[in-house]
């Protein structure tokens, strides 16, 4: 098992320049998560997917929109970079979002915006 | 709403100490409590949880007791390694319509020197 994988590892944007950060898990979970780490702050939750066909917002939405194209893969989309943006990217998975659920986290993903 | 606060860092310590890094929350309702850990260069990954009142999680020679009546949630090792070098979250889900999402302090870095 890969667990949760993601892509790229690192990435170099212009202001207002797109992408996607691509996220898959090979656990059969059924919720996804997307949480931006930034220094001093801890991870906050930018959105999540409780199940396959379904998103929705987490603390910190603004800027970012999401895809759960199917139960494996998560996607998280980035319209118009801005500076604010620069952050490690990381994707996590688990089984249900019961309180009690631990979260399998991928590798990450490195954003530089300029 | 709900929040983690963990002592500041970086903690710095020779192989064989003993550490404790502090972590208390504001909650409402009864949270489940976690530490994760985060080596270099990788994702996060869990060291341990407890989901209800004075349950001890343990792992690796780490414990932390869930204490409701200090609201904490302690993390401690008898004998570090050099190979514990790494940032510790402590965490929360507070289920209910949190909906599974992890609320992070803002991490602690260790670094052990031989």
């Amino acid at each position: 098992n890969a667990g949760v994988t993601q892509t790229p590892k690192f990435q170099v944007l212009k202001t207002g320049q797109s992408m996607t950060l691509q996220c898959a898990q090979d656990m059969n979970h059924n919720s996804m998560y997307w949480y931006r780490q930034d220094p001093g702050m801890g991870l906050r939750l930018i959105y999540y997917s409780a199940s396959e066909g379904t998103t929705d917002k987490g603390e910190v939405p603004n800027g970012y929109n999401v895809s759960r194209l199917n139960k494996r893969e998560f996607s998280l989309r980035l319209e118009s970079a801005a500076p604010s943006q620069t952050s490690v990217y990381f994707c996590a998975s688990s089984e249900d979002r019961g309180r009690a659920e631990t979260q399998y986290f991928g590798p990450g993903t490195r954003l530089l915006v300029l | 709403g709900d929040s983690v606060t963990q002592m500041e860092g970086p903690v710095t310590l020779s192989e064989e100490a003993f550490l404790t890094i502090n972590c208390t929350y504001t909650a409402t309702g009864y949270p489940s409590l976690f530490w994760y850990v985060q080596y270099p260069g990788e994702g996060l990954q869990l060291l341990l949880k407890a989901t209800k009142a004075d349950d001890k999680g343990s792992n690796k020679g780490f414990e932390a007791t869930y204490r409701k009546e200090t609201t904490s949630f302690h993390l401690e090792k008898g004998s570090v390694q050099v190979s514990d070098s790494a940032v510790y979250f402590c965490a929360l889900n507070a289920g209910g319509t949190s909906y599974g999402k992890l609320t992070f302090g803002q991490g602690t870095i260790l670094t052990v020197h031989p």
